[in-house]
């Protein structure tokens, strides 16, 4: 099974900030990696696919990059409302083995 | 537009069983692959199960392979998941989500999560 690692577990950021966010597998997934957002008591929902892809709706302030084992989440300047925990996803062989990451929480410094 | 809304969650005692259902709207239903995903509190996700759009081919996590059982109802536009042998491990939110199906990786939409406590 590909266990995804996510880094840092917590990030204090303020508005405005950068924040980077990253995600690592434990073998390769090529570029099979989705990043979701989740904000309390509500269900994730889809920021980024194929580790770059940004789903539709998503403010162009997010972006994804990377293919292998290393991946990032950049938030280029921090919203209110992004303040939310962050989950890595990928999907892999066949029959297909999916996980998901640990999660990063995003709070405010 | 596009939604899924879960039914079905609750109180079951260690060893029982509770059918979990998800309405969807707004999309091809009969075209899309869909997923069954939990959160137990304080975890991330994790991925239970999917389900072709014909509904021809299953795919589960080791964690319920053999105790849960997915599968829909196109007539309905509903999917379910039949839960057996449940452990208080089991206890979570239950999710259900389109599933891009096929060469690709992404789940959206998801529907709002019913809770399933597993509890003597």
């Amino acid at each position: 099974e590909t266990v995804l690692t996510q880094s840092p577990a917590t990030l204090s950021l303020s508005p405005g900030e950068r924040a980077t966010l990253t995600c690592r597998a434990s073998q390769s997934v090529g570029t099979y990696l989705a990043w979701y957002q989740q904000k309390p008591g509500q269900a994730p929902t889809l920021l980024i696919y194929d580790s770059s892809k940004r789903a539709t709706g998503v403010p162009a302030r997010f972006s994804g990059s990377g293919s292998g084992t290393d991946f990032t989440l950049t938030i280029s300047s921090l919203e209110p409302e992004d303040f939310a925990v962050y989950y890595c996803q990928q999907r892999s062989g066949w029959p297909p083995v999916i996980t998901f990451g640990p999660g990063t929480t995003v709070d405010v410094k | 537009q596009v939604q899924l809304v879960e039914s079905g969650g609750g109180l079951v005692k260690p060893g029982g069983s509770l059918r979990v259902s998800c309405a969807a709207s707004g999309f091809r239903f009969s075209a899309s692959y869909m997923a069954w995903i939990r959160q137990a509190p304080g975890k991330g996700p994790e991925w239970l199960a999917y389900i072709s759009g014909p509904g021809s081919t299953t795919i589960y996590a080791d964690s319920v392979r053999g105790r849960f059982t997915i599968s829909r109802d196109n007539a309905k536009n509903s999917v379910s998941l039949q839960m057996n042998s449940l452990r208080a491990d089991d206890t979570a939110v239950y999710y259900c989500a389109r599933d891009c199906g096929g060469d690709c990786n992404w789940f959206d939409p998801w529907g709002q999560g019913s809770l399933v406590t597993v509890s003597s």
